[in-house]
């Protein structure tokens, strides 16, 4: 059974760099037939995607996002990270790292696992 | 940018058939996806691929695709459905959720 654990600050100042760690257990990152990603969640809100990764460095940004977003994996820990730069109070939310699965073209690929989430307040 | 459309809120007695509409430009030509999200728990993957079910999920909970609109069917709806359901879809190589519908179980 595939888990993912986020870990990271529960709170970040305005202006500062917000980053998240994603652990995977019970699958690997380095695996051809997933791609990793994270999604995010405002209080009360709706789901927003992030971005997701491929294992061998290939990566795909929201575009309201990727100005300030860059995520990356590391094989060694079977890791995955997020981190997303000055930050404002708008993204104080609950984060969630996901797997990906599917094949063939993107459009049958879903997210089949995720983590619990955490929450990130932005606050000075 | 591609958007996914979904009412608000939903209701329905137990015991009834629930639709959960998603809308989108031409989504019927891409695959739609489901997820539940009861409080305080991450969203769980219920239909994936149109109308495919993951081990473990209730016959049902069924979905369709065609056209503008996927939808999420639940027949005999029991207080256990109450929950959050987000559609999702691909738009290129980017995703998108719509922005969720929540089910009350009157």
């Amino acid at each position: 059974q595939v888990q993912l654990q986020e870990s990271g600050p529960g709170l970040v100042k305005p202006s500062e760099t917000l980053s998240l760690t994603c652990t995977v257990s019970g699958g690997s990152v380095s695996s051809a037939n997933y791609y990793w990603s994270w999604i995010r969640q405002p209080p009360g809100k709706g789901l927003e995607w992030i971005a997701y990764m491929y294992y061998s460095g290939s990566t795909d940004y929201n575009p309201s996002l990727e100005s300030r977003v860059s995520i990356s994996v590391d094989t060694s820990k079977n890791q995955f990270s997020l981190n997303l730069s000055s930050v404002t109070a708008a993204d104080t939310a609950v984060y969630y790292c996901a797997r990906v699965g599917g094949s063939g073209s993107y459009s049958e690929y879903y997210f089949d696992y995720w983590g619990q989430g955490t929450l990130v307040t932005v606050s000075s | 940018s591609y958007e996914l459309s979904q009412p608000p809120s939903v209701s329905v007695s137990p015991g009834q058939t629930a639709s959960i509409t998603c809308s989108g430009d031409k989504l019927g030509d891409k695959f739609a996806s489901w997820y539940q999200q009861k409080p305080g728990q991450s969203p769980v993957l219920v239909i994936y691929q149109d109308t495919k079910r993951p081990s473990g999920i209730p016959e049902r909970l069924s979905g369709s695709n065609s056209g503008n609109t996927a939808t999420l069917t639940i027949s005999g709806t029991q207080a256990m459905d109450e929950a959050d359901y987000y559609c999702q879809a691909w738009d290129s190589s980017t995703v998108v959720f719509g922005g969720g519908t929540k089910l009350t179980v009157l």
